[in-house]
């Protein structure tokens, strides 16, 4: 399989407690996104890399959240002291550029959160 | 700011019925456009995209898109549906700028049997 991966798919843990998702992406991709998606809602960005360097982070990433992708393949996001509002599908994408100057992105089955 | 609009949150359609999903965007600069489908319980998955060229853009599964500049519009159609293209569609844009998509809320397609 050389698409998009994302560990674990569930998560299930109570308020305040920390939580660490991994994605991994297609190998030649150099960019790597997260989103976060509710119920209802369409994916909304929360950061990105090129290879080892983030590069853009949204608001919508508080100082509890954090990721990392240390050597330009995987990529860590860490959601410490968890709280309801953090439920949600997080989903990760990578993409390599196209011929056109377009990056399309490839996304993985996502990680669902469940905060109690 | 960049904004992505679909208007229809759902949309009900009868098997064999043509259907038509639209999605808007807020700026006519230099865009790539894309559509994503969900399956229940399933990521998102490229469903066809408009980088350059042909207007017109089609996937393999019989959805085409029209890439309307004038009225920055990137709406999804087929002339008939099937059960199985009952999803969640989503319509994304890519500003010139890079770095990020803009998704749209989502149109939820039920198509009845």
């Amino acid at each position: 399989d050389t698409g998009v991966s994302q560990d674990p798919r569930h998560k299930i843990t109570k308020r305040g407690q920390n939580v660490t998702f991994r994605c991994d992406p297609i190998s030649e991709h150099n960019r790597l996104y997260w989103y976060r998606q509710t119920l209802g809602q369409g994916p909304e960005f929360l950061t990105y890399f090129q290879n080892e360097a983030q590069l853009e982070k949204s608001r919508l990433l508080s100082d509890r959240f954090s990721a990392e992708r240390p050597k330009g393949s995987f990529s860590t996001l860490e959601i410490q002291r968890t709280e309801q509002g953090d439920s949600a599908m997080y989903l990760c994408a990578s993409s390599g550029q196209s011929g056109q100057g377009a990056y399309e992105q490839y996304f993985g089955p996502g990680t669902r959160l469940t905060v109690t | 700011a960049q904004s992505v609009t679909q208007l229809d949150s759902q949309v009900p359609v009868f098997e064999e019925a043509p259907v038509e999903l639209r999605c808007n965007y807020s700026s006519s600069v230099s865009v790539y456009l894309f559509w994503y489908v969900q399956y229940p319980n399933q990521g998102l998955q490229l469903l066809l995209k408009y980088l350059s060229g042909s207007t017109l853009v089609e996937s393999i599964n019989g959805f085409e898109a029209e890439f309307n500049k004038s009225q920055t519009s990137f709406h999804l159609r087929k002339p008939s549906v099937h059960i199985s293209d009952t999803a969640e569609y989503f319509c994304a844009v890519e500003w010139d700028t890079g770095n990020q998509f803009y998704f749209g809320t989502g149109t939820s397609l039920t198509v009845i049997p």
